[in-house]
C-alpha cells in the first residue's frame, strides 16, 4: 500500500524559502506525475504544482515565479520549494500521487509563516 | 483563487441524499475530467470518483457522480453519519498553461 509522508520546517519568516520533503513508501516514484497541494486556513485546496520522474513540471501560474518541484527516484522523495514567503503561504501543505486526479495523498503538513 | 463554485454547506438527516453540485466552464468543466475528493479536516483527502463517475477502488455505491455541460455533480444516497466531511470536486483548467484546479468546497452535515 502507497503512503506519503510529508515533512519539513513548520514555522517561517517572512521571505524565508519554504522546502517540504514527501517521502513515498509501499511504491514506486516512477512512471507517476506528483502534486503539491495547499490549503489555507479556512479555505480550499489549490493546486501548487506537479513534476516526474524523467524532469517534467507544471506550477501554478499565481505560484509558477517562486516554486519549484523535484522528483528524487533514488530517495523515493518529492520535494517542494517555495521562496519569498509571506503569511498568505500559510496552511497545511499536501503531496499527492497523480496529475488529472489525485489517488493517494499524505497527510499533509502545516507551515505557518509569521515575523 | 477557485474556479469551481460548490454550495458552502448541505445538510440533511441520516439516511436522506444531498446533491453537491460544482459548476464550472467551457475551459475545464466543460472539456475534461472531474473527480471527487472527500477531506475529513486533518486528514490525507480521499479520492471518491474520477473520469466523473467512476468510484475509487473501495468506494460504496452510495457514492455516485455525473456531469453535464458545464456543471458536476455528487450525490450521497443513504447517508451517514461518517459522512459529515468536506467534499471537493477538481478537473483541469485548459489555456496557455494546464491548471490543475479544485471546486470551492462542502461542507456536508449530517442532522
Amino acid at each position: 500500500q502507497v503512503q506519503l509522508q510529508e515533512w519539513g520546517a513548520g514555522l517561517l519568516k517572512p521571505s524565508e524559502t519554504l522546502s517540504l520533503t514527501c517521502v513515498v513508501s509501499g511504491g514506486s516514484v516512477t512512471g507517476y506525475f506528483w502534486s503539491w497541494i495547499r490549503q489555507p486556513p479556512g479555505k480550499g485546496l489549490e493546486w501548487i504544482g506537479e513534476g516526474s520522474h524523467n524532469g517534467y513540471t507544471s506550477y501554478n501560474p499565481s505560484l509558477k515565479s517562486r516554486v519549484a518541484v523535484s522528483v528524487d527516484t533514488s530517495k523515493k522523495q518529492i520535494s517542494l520549494t517555495l521562496t519569498s514567503v509571506t503569511a498568505a503561504d500559510t496552511g497545511v501543505y499536501f503531496c499527492a500521487r497523480g496529475a488529472t486526479r489525485f489517488d493517494i495523498w499524505g497527510q499533509g503538513t502545516l507551515v505557518t509563516v509569521s515575523s | 483563487q477557485s474556479v469551481l463554485i460548490q454550495p458552502p454547506s448541505l445538510s440533511a438527516a441520516p439516511g436522506q441524499k444531498v446533491s453537491i453540485s460544482c459548476s464550472g466552464s467551457y475551459s475545464n468543466v466543460g472539456n475534461n475530467y472531474v473527480s471527487w475528493y472527500q477531506h475529513f479536516p486533518g486528514t490525507a483527502p480521499k479520492l471518491l470518483i474520477y473520469d466523473n463517475n467512476k468510484r475509487s477502488s473501495g468506494i460504496p455505491d452510495r457514492f455516485s457522480a455525473s456531469k453535464s455541460g458545464t456543471s458536476a455533480n455528487l450525490d450521497i444516497t443513504g447517508l451517514q453519519t461518517g459522512d459529515e466531511a468536506d467534499y471537493y470536486c477538481g478537473t483541469w483548467e485548459n489555456g496557455v498553461t494546464t491548471r490543475r484546479v479544485f471546486g470551492t468546497g462542502t461542507k456536508v452535515n449530517v442532522l
